[in-house]
């Protein structure tokens, strides 16, 4: 069964703390692997799409990255403004799989 | 560029009535979805579109129909609404399906 995990569900940091933020998944055909910014109230905004294995895409204090099996988000020196829920999603053929996401705090 | 546009933002319905959800593009983007969203569920894709006249279902289409007679309208109709149904929709397009979706800002929708 196709699957898509996200972890931490949580992550607080503190202003300039680096991390990442982890998406796995299990999916057979994949044809991209996508992150979304989703603010609370707010439809998910667009922020990436990976399609092979060792592709990276930056964006500010923002950086994808993908393997066979994973992908991070990397986010360096973050701000406050930082803080907002970040999906990932898969694509396989019609469909798009959508994890549960990580909901990040960014503390001043 | 208006993007995605819901409407309306906020409903509340009763047990057994019906309602349509709008969504439009401007964006000329031949593939639309609907997604519904529940807490700590992620989201979950009811019907999709890949042009005019062509719909198709998703993960979880029971309770709900959709039509696609234009390129930018993609309304999503909700018939005997159930508390089952509770939940933040979102109307999202794209111009493929391996490009990043547009989403529009969600109907959240209450069955009581």
């Amino acid at each position: 069964e196709d699957q898509v995990t996200q972890s931490p569900e949580a992550l607080r940091l503190q202003e300039g703390e680096s991390s990442s933020l982890n998406c796995s998944y299990t999916v057979s055909g994949l044809r991209g692997l996508f992150w979304y910014r989703q603010d609370p109230g707010k439809g998910p905004e667009f922020l990436f799409t990976l399609y092979s294995a060792g592709e990276e895409k930056e964006k500010e204090r923002l950086k994808a990255t993908l393997t066979k099996k994973e992908s991070f988000l990397h986010i360096t020196a973050p701000k406050p403004e930082d803080s907002a829920t970040y999906l990932c999603a898969v694509g396989t053929g019609n469909q798009f799989y959508f994890g549960t996401g990580t909901s990040l705090t960014v503390i001043p | 560029n208006a993007g995605v546009t819901q409407t309306p933002k906020f409903r509340i319905l009763k047990i057994g009535q019906s309602m349509t959800l709008q969504c439009a593009q401007d964006m000329n983007h031949n593939y639309m979805y609907w997604y519904r969203q529940d807490p700590g569920m992620g989201l979950k894709l009811i019907y999709y579109s890949v042009g005019a006249g062509i719909t198709d279902k998703g993960e979880v289409p029971n309770g709900y129909n959709v039509s696609r007679s234009t390129t930018e309208d993609f309304p999503l109709r909700l018939e005997l609404a159930a508390p089952s149904q509770t939940s933040v929709y979102f109307c999202a397009s794209s111009f493929s399906e391996v490009y990043g979706y547009t989403f529009g800002s969600g109907t959240r929708l209450t069955v009581v």
